[in-house]
């Protein structure tokens, strides 16, 4: 079954503007972690942020925020104030306690200038 | 955070041939895993490579097909055997350098990808 989806395939936003990308998670597991990879056009994955499922707060990177809601299992990350740069494939992925990072389809972010 | 290094970054194979991809890690590692990523889609977890042990495969993927060895903490290799057109792909190769259990925010790295073409 899966477990992690990601139902934005593409997304597009207007430089300087925030945008949200989705993320919704299974697990049984009480314990575990939820990430969010970024792919550019180069093909290297870039670790933006980290969230454990015992974390009181949302996590937070410089522009990056993961707007974490436990009960629903959702995990989106939040870009604040989006640069051209920023245009690229981000990758929402779990890690259960066995440790292995299980990923999500991926959403292609564009921003306009 | 540790540094991976893969290689080769790139082959083009022929279809039959087997080829087997390096990586390197510059710090000793508890965890080391291999990634597929075929053209446009997401990462799929084909194996954890288990240091002196037989690499634990996931579902669809067998150790004929992709033989893996981890000789030691900062080293392992995937060998894609008998290849056709379907195993282009990139792969990649990653470490955790936390343990088996959960804790923090241990992060996976990954290195640059090997990236395959099977004519």
């Amino acid at each position: 079954a899966q477990k992690i989806t990601q139902t934005q395939p593409g997304m597009f936003v207007q430089e300087k503007e925030a945008v949200t990308l989705d993320c919704t998670y299974d697990t049984s597991d009480p314990s575990y972690g939820l990430f969010w990879y970024k792919q550019p056009s180069s093909g290297e994955m870039i670790f933006l942020i980290y969230q454990g499922s015992y974390d009181q707060q949302n996590a937070t990177e410089g522009r990056y925020s993961l707007n974490f809601q436990k009960a629903r299992k959702s995990a989106n990350l939040v870009i604040s104030a989006s640069q051209l740069g920023d245009s690229a494939m981000y990758f929402c992925a779990m890690r259960e306690d066995g440790g292995k990072l299980i990923f999500g389809q991926g959403t292609t972010l564009q921003v306009k200038p | 955070s540790a540094v991976i290094s893969q290689k080769p970054s790139r082959d083009i194979c022929q279809r039959g041939t087997s080829l087997t991809i390096q990586c390197q890690v510059d710090s000793q590692v508890t965890m080391m895993f291999w990634y597929r990523q075929q053209p446009g889609q997401s990462l799929t977890l084909i194996a954890t490579a288990n240091q002196g042990s037989e690499a634990t495969y996931e579902s669809g993927f067998v150790i004929d097909k992709f033989p893996i060895s981890r000789p030691n903490l900062t080293f392992s290799t995937l060998t894609v055997s008998n290849m056709s057109p379907e195993d282009s792909s990139i792969y990649l190769c990653s470490a955790f350098e936390g343990g088996p259990g959960y804790s923090g925010a241990n992060v996976l790295t990954f290195g640059a990808g090997s990236r395959l073409t099977v004519l």
